[in-house]
């Protein structure tokens, strides 16, 4: 079955270190985001990346870094620097042309103890 | 720069009565225009878009939703819910205008559907 998936569904960090969300996908999309939903907040767009090797700051980038090595892969690591990282974290992807919806993962919660 | 109103936080309604989700974008001369639903502790799945054509269009369980452009609204619409229907649902831009690479999302609304 194509999709995306995200590990760990749950994840518990210490303050003070960096943590990296996984997301994969086998659609063959050229275009992968994430975002991060707190309550009452809707989405916000973290990082988006339209093609291998490229990748762009979306609104609230800053204590957040991203890779994309591989179509498939496009990694979210949340830095020390990121003052309120608890949240839900989602990663998405989307075929090529603003027609096309995102499909999302099921996402993953972090918790900062 | 677009962005999307829901004009309602939270939903409640009776089960099998009718509801109404009210979206407003700003305007562009050409968007498309999606509603998404997240279950608890999930993703969020495409309910229907609107890309051009007819101005109603309609999912499979149900739901259906009007681009009126004059108005520059996409309200989502069920004419009896179910209790399975309780979810947080979001309205959603795309800009064809300016590649349309990012998606603007609505804040979301929480419909409570009791019994």
């Amino acid at each position: 079955d194509g999709g995306i998936t995200q590990s760990p569904k749950y994840l518990f960090r210490k303050e003070g270190q960096n943590v990296t969300l996984s997301c994969e996908q086998n659609l063959n999309h050229d275009a992968m985001y994430w975002y991060r939903q707190d309550p009452g907040q809707g989405l916000r767009l973290i990082y988006y990346s339209q093609i291998v090797n490229d990748f762009q700051k979306g609104d609230i980038a800053e204590g957040y870094s991203v890779s994309r090595e591989k179509k498939e892969s496009f990694p979210l690591t949340v830095t020390s620097a990121q003052k309120n990282p608890t949240a839900f974290y989602l990663c998405a992807s989307r075929d090529r042309g603003p027609y096309n919806e995102q499909f999302f993962g099921p996402g993953t919660r972090l918790t900062v103890l | 720069a677009q962005s999307v109103t829901q004009l309602d936080s939270q939903v409640p309604v009776f089960e099998e009565a009718p509801v109404e989700l009210r979206c407003n974008y700003s305007s562009s001369v050409s968007v498309y225009l999606f509603w998404y639903v997240q279950y608890p502790n999930q993703g969020l799945q495409l309910l229907l878009k609107y890309l051009s054509g007819s101005t109603l269009v309609k999912s499979i369980n149900g739901f259906e939703a009007e681009f009126n452009k004059s108005q520059t609204s996409f309200h989502l619409r069920k004419p009896s819910v179910h209790i399975s229907d309780t979810a947080e649902y979001f309205c959603a831009v795309s800009d064809g205008d300016t590649g349309g690479f990012k998606t603007i999302f609505g804040a979301g609304t929480r419909l409570f559907v009791k019994a």
